[in-house]
């Protein structure tokens, strides 16, 4: 079974400095990993994904992720934070090639990003 | 424009009473899913849908219904709403090669209440 850990329900940056949003994974097999952002009273966008090409990924926005199998992490990470980041950003996992539970795409608890000027 | 819609965006209701939320996508995806997003836990899947007359259940189907007689749409019926039902609905469709599952695009969300 795959599950996802998002470390830090809330996070809260200054504009400009370091955004670094953690996520841990576990997974029977390869995973695909993936970071989407909700902005309020939206649907989810997809930032960035990692389907098992280069660990290091670049997404929309700025933002980037590294997949570190050792460490099953997948964080995200943008240099300069920006007012307009504000949002809610939640990993997810699905299982890649041999795994048995394709189709199901599950999300983890998700964290809300906010921006001091 | 590329999109995938639902109706109703806002629904309140009552307990008993059966509803049905429509999700229809115009990209042509063979994959289609329900979640449910509640404060705390994240977005859960409910169903999900590989293609046409294929559907299986996500972690919480418990208490929904689902269909896909077409291609476009992926109705959730809720036969008999209750209030912990009160969630956040999001359908999402996707691109599939073979068993892979790529980026899902999302509708913009269906607020329901059941009292």
């Amino acid at each position: 079974a795959q599950s996802v850990t998002q470390l830090g329900s809330h996070v809260s940056v200054s504009e400009g400095a370091l955004v670094l949003l953690r996520c841990n994974y576990s997974s029977s097999v390869p995973p695909y990993l993936f970071w989407y952002v909700q902005y309020p009273n939206q649907g989810l966008q997809l930032l960035l994904k990692y389907t098992s090409a280069a660990t290091l990924v670049k997404g929309i926005n700025g933002f980037e992720a590294e997949f570190k199998k050792s460490e099953t992490s997948f964080h995200l990470t943008k240099p300069s934070a920006h007012m307009s980041d504000a949002a809610e950003y939640f990993c997810a996992v699905s299982e890649g090639t041999g795994g048995t539970s394709y189709g199901k795409l599950t999300f983890g608890q998700g964290t809300i990003l906010t921006v001091h000027p | 424009e590329a999109q995938v819609t639902q109706n109703p965006r806002y629904l309140i209701t009552v307990t008993g009473k059966k509803l049905t939320v429509t999700c229809s996508q115009n990209m042509n995806h063979e994959y289609m899913s329900w979640y449910r997003q509640d404060p705390g836990l994240g977005l859960r899947q409910i169903y999900y849908s590989m293609n046409v007359e294929v559907t299986d259940k996500g972690d919480v189907p418990e208490g929904y219904k689902v269909s896909r007689k077409e291609k476009r749409n992926f109705p959730l019926i809720l036969e008999s709403p209750s209030p912990n039902q009160t969630s956040l609905y999001f359908c999402a469709s996707s691109t599939r090669q073979g068993i892979i599952i790529y980026e899902q695009f999302f509708g913009p969300g269906t607020r329901l209440t059941v009292l």
